[in-house]
């Protein structure tokens, strides 16, 4: 069966770095991968979406990568701060209409 | 207004009980879906329906029942639940379109239950 994993350890980064969290996947690639944002005791919130043809994606300060060789998804949080702090979730659909996948998330801490 | 409402948003109840958890929409999508998290175990499907005569059974449904009463509600039972039902459970939607865009999907505040 699919397996998607990302760090399991929470990332402690300085305000104003770039935060990276990985997302890495087994077997074969999807269709397109999703990244959401989770703040304590509430639902996921979508953030941006990769299409496996597509190799980067930008919205304001988050860029996501996908490597379908590497099998691999990173996000990236530039200029980053406390704000920004949550647990960041990756999903994996691999067709179309069908059910996303979601990793166990990464908690990111962001220190003033 | 909240777009997805789930109802309760706490409930502490004892092994063996009967519970139903709602979940109703406001965002007019045809798809509803059922998840439970768990700590470093993320978010697991339970339950999905694709439209109100679609229901289809995701990783985890064993000791899990739903209904969908219509395009906006659909609900998850415990027929008898069991401690290790403890957890956060989320409602979920997403829109059925042709966009390459579909599937983005839409969460619920979450109800947290507590099996004794």
């Amino acid at each position: 069966s699919q397996k998607i994993e990302q760090n399991s350890e929470a990332l402690n980064i300085q305000e104003g770095k770039t935060a990276t969290l990985t997302c890495n996947y087994t077997n074969y690639s999807p269709a397109y991968l999703q990244w959401y944002r989770q703040d304590p005791g509430r639902g996921p919130v979508f953030l941006l979406l990769i299409r496996e043809n597509e190799k980067e994606k930008r919205k304001e300060r988050l860029k996501v990568t996908f490597d379908t060789t590497l099998k691999q998804s990173l996000f990236h949080i530039t200029a980053s701060q406390p704000a920004d702090s949550a647990t960041y979730l990756c999903a994996l659909l691999y067709n179309q209409g069908g059910k996303l996948i979601f990793g166990q998330g990464t908690e990111l801490s962001v220190k003033p | 207004d909240a777009d997805v409402t789930q109802t309760p948003r706490n409930r502490i109840t004892k092994t063996g009980k009967r519970i139903m958890l709602e979940c109703s929409q406001t965002k007019g999508h045809d798809r509803m879906y059922w998840y439970r998290q768990d700590p470093g175990l993320g978010l697991r499907l339970i339950y999905y329906s694709f439209d109100v005569k679609d229901i289809n059974k995701g990783e985890i449904s064993d000791g899990y029942s739903v209904s969908r009463q219509a395009q906006a509600k659909f609900s998850l039972s415990l027929e008898s639940a069991i401690p290790n039902q403890t957890a956060l459970y989320f409602c979920a939607t997403s829109a059925r379109t042709s966009g390459r865009d579909s599937d983005t999907q839409y969460f619920g505040p979450g109800t947290r239950l507590t099996v004794l």
